[in-house]
């Protein structure tokens, strides 16, 4: 069965360098989730789209962006990079209702592995 | 807010034992709580959910979750214990507030490891 892609899976910056990392969700999947997964911490949530629509909002640096396109593949773009941005970050899809259906699975990705020298 | 408390860090369990990782909860409204498997350098594979009904879960792999409301816990349990188990096991809680928020708050993580 197909999976989440994420790409690329392992990136390198300097700091205040940019970064764009790329999320194609399952397909007939709608709904696109990101979480950031510190060294030892449990993955703790960004930002989310349905349908194209930014959805939720966790905590997610105001360097960075995100957005879901028509294919409903999405992109995080991160900026003025840090150390502390290092870490693994997690695409999520899932299948959601129309309205909001918090019962969907959401299924993970990869991961990419940024790290920032 | 939602919150996720897995207890234990570690988790030792010989193989061919019956292991159980520990889980408990604190939402507002009704708790949809998942398990979810790391493996090293891998993603978030998902195991098995709780949303309604019977209070025992049966996900992949044999793994198996009880929900038990009185106690606000969602322990993962398997009867068996195989060395290929051994891998950062998460709880995750989501529940449905009068917002949409649909995103999973996760425990901290219990280290499995099966011995041989």
């Amino acid at each position: 069965a197909a999976g989440v892609i994420q790409s690329p899976r392992h990136l390198i910056k300097e700091k205040r360098e940019t970064a764009t990392l790329k999320c194609y969700p399952i397909p007939r999947h709608d709904t696109v989730y990101w979480y950031q997964q510190g060294p030892g911490q449990d993955p703790q949530f960004l930002i989310s789209f349905y349908e194209k629509m930014q959805s939720d909002k966790g905590s997610i640096p105001d360097r960075f962006s995100a957005q879901q396109f028509s294919d409903y593949h999405s992109e995080l773009n991160m900026s003025s990079l840090e150390l502390g941005d290092s870490a693994l970050y997690f695409c999520a899809s899932s299948s959601g209702l129309a309205g909001g259906d918090a019962t969907d699975t959401q299924y993970f990705g990869p991961g990419t592995r940024l790290t920032v020298l | 807010a939602q919150s996720v408390a897995q207890p234990e860090d570690q988790v030792n369990v010989a193989e061919g034992n019956p292991l159980t990782v520990k889980c408990t909860y604190s939402v507002s409204g009704n708790p949809y709580l998942f398990w979810y498997v790391q493996y090293p350098n891998r993603g978030l594979q998902f195991l098995l959910k709780y949303i309604t009904g019977d209070n025992l879960v049966k996900g992949s792999y044999g793994f198996e979750a009880e929900f038990n409301k009185s106690q606000t816990s969602f322990h993962l349990k398997k009867p068996s214990a195989l060395v290929s188990d051994s891998a950062l096991y998460f709880c995750a809680v989501r529940d449905l507030p009068s917002g949409s928020a649909r995103q999973l708050t996760f425990g901290s993580g219990t280290q499995l490891t099966v011995l041989p």
